[in-house]
């Protein structure tokens, strides 16, 4: 199998405090992991990609200062929100891909984020 | 870059019906398609993938087909149940570390 695990899964937090989720691959290294952000009734968007190592790849929009994403080894990925705001509740998945150029995507269970 | 659509966004079936979600793709050097499904509140889960080298691949209730020259792939599945509702993803990868592109989801709900 490939089991991926997050932490927490969910969280409610005050204005203007940060926040780190931690993805990881329990059976597997991932050379790569995504996250994404998913509103309610509403696809996946996807936020960045993290490669092992290097720093993170942030799609259009999505403030890389705002964001921090740190992979620092083949099974552990943070995301980090800082000085979150109401807007930033969702719901927030990582996905991890195995080493050795496979395809599929394997999503954690999520972390719901509730800022208050 | 890659582009998914998927139709419909909403399904709605009776118990037993057979239901259909269809994709199209728009960069035709992608090669694998997967399809999530995902329940209220939990992961995406992967039911079934098909790579670019077949056209059509099944697993009990589930099946999947691709048309490489129209670029589209559709998700069959049969004999529908109450828990088979949820919202269904398709996505296209292209290569290397590129991430899936997915779908903008098909919310299936299976009336009892």
């Amino acid at each position: 199998g490939a089991v991926v695990s997050q932490h927490p899964s969910w969280v409610i937090c005050k204005s203007g405090t940060s926040v780190k989720i931690e993805c990881r691959s329990l059976d597997f290294q991932a050379t790569t992991m995504f996250w994404y952000r998913q509103f309610p009734k509403q696809s996946l968007m996807l936020m960045a990609t993290s490669n092992e190592g290097s720093k993170a790849t942030y799609e259009q929009g999505v403030e890389k200062d705002k964001f921090l994403i740190n992979h620092a080894s083949l099974t552990l990925s943070t995301l980090t929100v800082t000085s979150a705001h109401p807007e930033d509740s969702s719901f927030y998945i990582c996905s991890a891909r195995r080493g050795g150029g496979g395809e599929t995507q394997y999503f954690g269970p999520g972390t719901r984020l509730l800022v208050l | 870059g890659e582009n998914v659509e998927q139709h419909p966004s909403t399904l709605s079936v009776q118990e037993g019906d057979s239901a259909v979600i269809k994709c199209t793709y728009s960069d035709s050097a992608s090669n694998y398609f997967p399809w999530y499904k995902q329940e209220l509140g939990k992961r995406p889960q992967l039911i079934i993938d098909i790579r670019s080298n077949v056209g059509e691949k099944k697993d009990q209730r589930i099946a999947v087909t691709l048309n490489k020259t129209a670029k589209h792939f559709s998700l069959h599945i049969t004999e529908t149940q109450p828990e088979d509702s949820a919202v269904y993803f398709c996505a296209a990868f292209l290569s290397g570390n590129t991430p899936l592109v997915f779908g903008k989801g098909t919310r299936l709900s299976v009336i009892a």
